[in-house]
């Protein structure tokens, strides 16, 4: 399957745990998007990176949240202290680039904060 | 966040029917205007795109209507089967930007 890749698809967490999400993109995509998505909502942007350089944040990411590509190729993203508002779809999305605006999603990591 | 108006919430059409979800928008400054197709428990895939400088664009049984001048667009599905069945979601990007902001979804089912 050369599709992007989450891991892990479910988690269950504590409130107040630390969790960490995977993304491996499309190979040789070099733009990366995490969205998150609730409920009966369509999905909402995130961060955005090319290659390993985080060039758009949403207000939504708050200091709780960090998401990083060290090598240009997967990404983390992890939450500190959860919450249960934190409890999403969270969602990885990658694209070839600038010449191309088609952005292809992974299943993403379902995350549920008791 | 969210800037992009889609209706209807939800939409029950017989097989072989035409299925129709709107879009409104309110940003000129997009510049691409894809439609996403989600079943549960999974990611959005792209189904179909149009960029402003195009009023219609058809593939197979999809076709999007792009109104400029009324900041609306359209999702038309010919000749509905069950396997349509799954929520859509229209997208906006804007020009020069890099992230999609997306409508509220519209679940649709296709009855027998």
């Amino acid at each position: 399957d050369t599709g992007v890749s989450q891991d892990p698809r479910h988690k269950i967490t504590k409130r107040g745990q630390n969790v960490t999400f995977r993304c491996d993109p499309i190979s040789e995509h070099n733009r990366l998007y995490w969205y998150r998505q609730t409920l009966g909502q369509g999905p909402e942007f995130l961060t955005y990176f090319q290659n390993e350089a985080q060039l758009e944040k949403s207000r939504l990411l708050s200091d709780r949240f960090s998401a990083e590509r060290p090598k240009g190729s997967f990404s983390t993203l992890e939450i500190q202290r959860t919450e249960q508002g934190d409890s999403a779809m969270y969602l990885c999305a990658s694209s070839p680039g600038v010449a191309k605006n088609i952005q292809y999603f992974g299943a993403g990591t379902r995350l549920s904060v008791l | 966040q969210q800037q992009v108006k889609q209706s209807p919430q939800s939409l029950i059409v017989q097989k072989g029917g035409i299925s129709i979800i709107n879009c409104a928008y309110e940003n000129t400054a997009f510049d691409y205007f894809p439609w996403y197709q989600q079943f549960p428990g999974k990611g959005p895939a792209l189904l179909i795109a149009i960029r402003p400088d195009v009023s219609e664009k058809k593939e197979g049984r999809f076709t999007i209507s792009f109104n400029k001048s009324a900041k609306q667009f359209s999702l038309h599905i010919m000749d509905s089967q069950p396997g349509d069945s799954a929520t859509y979601f229209c997208a906006e990007k804007t020009g020069g930007g890099n992230k999609l902001t997306f409508g509220t979804g519209t679940q649709l089912k296709v009855e027998l």
